[in-house]
């Protein structure tokens, strides 16, 4: 049982490059998000989605879009990369919004 | 003010030693409260649930006080093992669920 699969691990970019973060469930989750972890701070939500077909915005959107492409996978875009995307991204995904959240194994990002 | 906040430590204690963290959160009407454990460079694995009238799983202990609006873990007979950042999380109004920074806990032989 995979759990939560993210993907790339480590990634490199530079400034205006643009790359998409994936993320796949398999254990018929409703609810997927996508957090972002910067040192001294906790993890941000960057937007996340209730259920297939639906996104919504989280604390940090500014300079991401998502994709519910279908129940099981849920995708971040950066179309113009900045250093201040630099951070480690979490997907999760919950049976609903407000219990126990299963992360991924996270994907660390340099924009340089 | 934060919405939740955890003293980041680190708390260096001794094996064997008893160790308790708070978190404490701005909003009274949050509903849920959880704490989850994260290993250097890993993802949050969620550690236990925190009730309203408290609850125990081995070695931890789980508080909530809702009077002064702070949540608690206590660890006893600390473990090597237990070295890791300890992250609050709190469930407020239309299911916005929001982390603490967490807090760094090293234990040494």
């Amino acid at each position: 049982n995979a759990g939560v699969t993210q993907t790339p691990k480590f990634q490199v970019l530079k400034t205006g490059q643009s790359m998409t973060l994936q993320c796949a469930q398999d254990m018929n989750h409703n609810s997927m998000y996508w957090y972002r972890q910067d040192p001294g701070m906790g993890l941000r939500l960057i937007y996340y989605s209730a259920s297939e077909g639906t996104t919504d915005k989280g604390e940090v959107p500014n300079g991401y879009n998502v994709s519910r492409l279908n129940k099981r996978e849920f995708s971040l875009r950066l179309e113009s990369a900045a250093p201040s995307q630099t951070s480690v991204y979490f997907c999760a995904s919950s049976g609903a919004a407000n219990e126990k959240l299963f992360f991924g194994s996270g994907t660390q990002l340099s924009v340089l | 003010r934060k919405e939740v906040e955890q003293d980041p430590g680190p708390f260096n204690v001794p094996e064997g030693a008893t160790v308790a963290f708070n978190c404490t959160y701005s909003n009274s009407a949050s509903q849920s409260f959880f704490w989850y454990r994260q290993d250097c460079r890993k993802e949050p694995k969620l550690l236990m649930s925190v009730y309203s009238s408290g609850n125990e799983d081995g070695r931890f202990t789980a508080q909530l006080n809702r009077a002064s609006q702070y949540i608690s873990l206590l660890i006893r007979d600390s473990k090597l093992s237990d070295s890791a950042t300890y992250l609050c999380v709190v469930i407020l109004y239309g299911n916005k669920l929001v982390f603490g920074a967490g807090t760094i806990l090293r234990v040494k032989s």
